[in-house]
């Protein structure tokens, strides 16, 4: 099956620095990437998805980057703020197949000022 | 405008008392998941329905089961909840597979004494 590695664990930045997390997955047929946040004690919320017939998306402050050949995809933070502090989950998915999200063991992101 | 619900937000059981969750949705999705998370990991498919048709996940204890009676409301039944079993436990919900956009609800914290 499919295995998701997301790295690093932690992140600390200051305010305004921009902050990138990684992700590496197994299986080529993968073809769906969602970025998810949770806040502490609330649900994972779609942040940011890409799908592989794509290399980059780009929605505000966020943007993220996917390397089919590698197989790896990023998560890119700009400018971030105190409530961008969160746990960032990253997840990958195989079309055509009643099919799951396999997820990235996360990386909790701290924004100090 | 809750998409996703989950009742109760907290739930209390005693070790091998039978416990129900409930998750509904607004949206009619095809799809209905169940995650269960624990602390600090990232969530971990127990299984899903797609319309009518249950996909157990081949790790997920047979202590677990679960019920959709119709398109808006499944249920997960725990049987006998052990210790190990305290978790949050999240619904989600997606259009067809899940390489459509997952919704996740706000989850049920579950406390086992």
């Amino acid at each position: 099956g499919e295995n998701v590695e997301q790295h690093p664990s932690t992140l600390s930045v200051q305010e305004g620095d921009s902050a990138v997390i990684k992700c590496t997955y197994s299986d080529s047929a993968s073809n769906y990437f969602p970025w998810y946040k949770q806040e502490l004690g609330k649900r994972p919320q779609l942040i940011i998805d890409i799908r592989s017939n794509v290399g980059e998306k780009k929605d505000q402050r966020i943007a993220v980057t996917l390397n089919k050949t590698a197989k790896h995809f990023s998560l890119h933070i700009t400018e971030t703020q105190p409530e961008d502090s969160a746990v960032y989950f990253c997840a990958a998915s195989i079309a055509g197949t009643a099919s799951k999200l396999t997820f990235g063991t996360g990386t909790r992101l701290q924004v100090t000022l | 405008d809750a998409m996703v619900i989950q009742n109760p937000r907290y739930q209390v059981t005693q070790f091998g008392k039978p416990v129900t969750l409930s998750c509904s949705q607004t949206l009619n999705h095809n799809v209905m998941y169940w995650y269960q998370q624990k602390s600090s990991q990232a969530p971990k498919l127990l299984f899903h329905y797609y319309d009518k048709d249950f996909n157990n996940e081949a790790d997920t204890p047979d202590n677990f089961q679960s019920r959709r009676p119709n398109t808006s409301f499944c249920f997960l039944d725990i049987r006998s909840p052990g210790l190990g079993d305290a978790a949050m436990y999240l619904c989600a919900t997606s259009r067809v597979t899940s390489t459509d956009t997952q919704y996740f609800g706000p989850g049920t914290r579950l406390t086992v004494l």
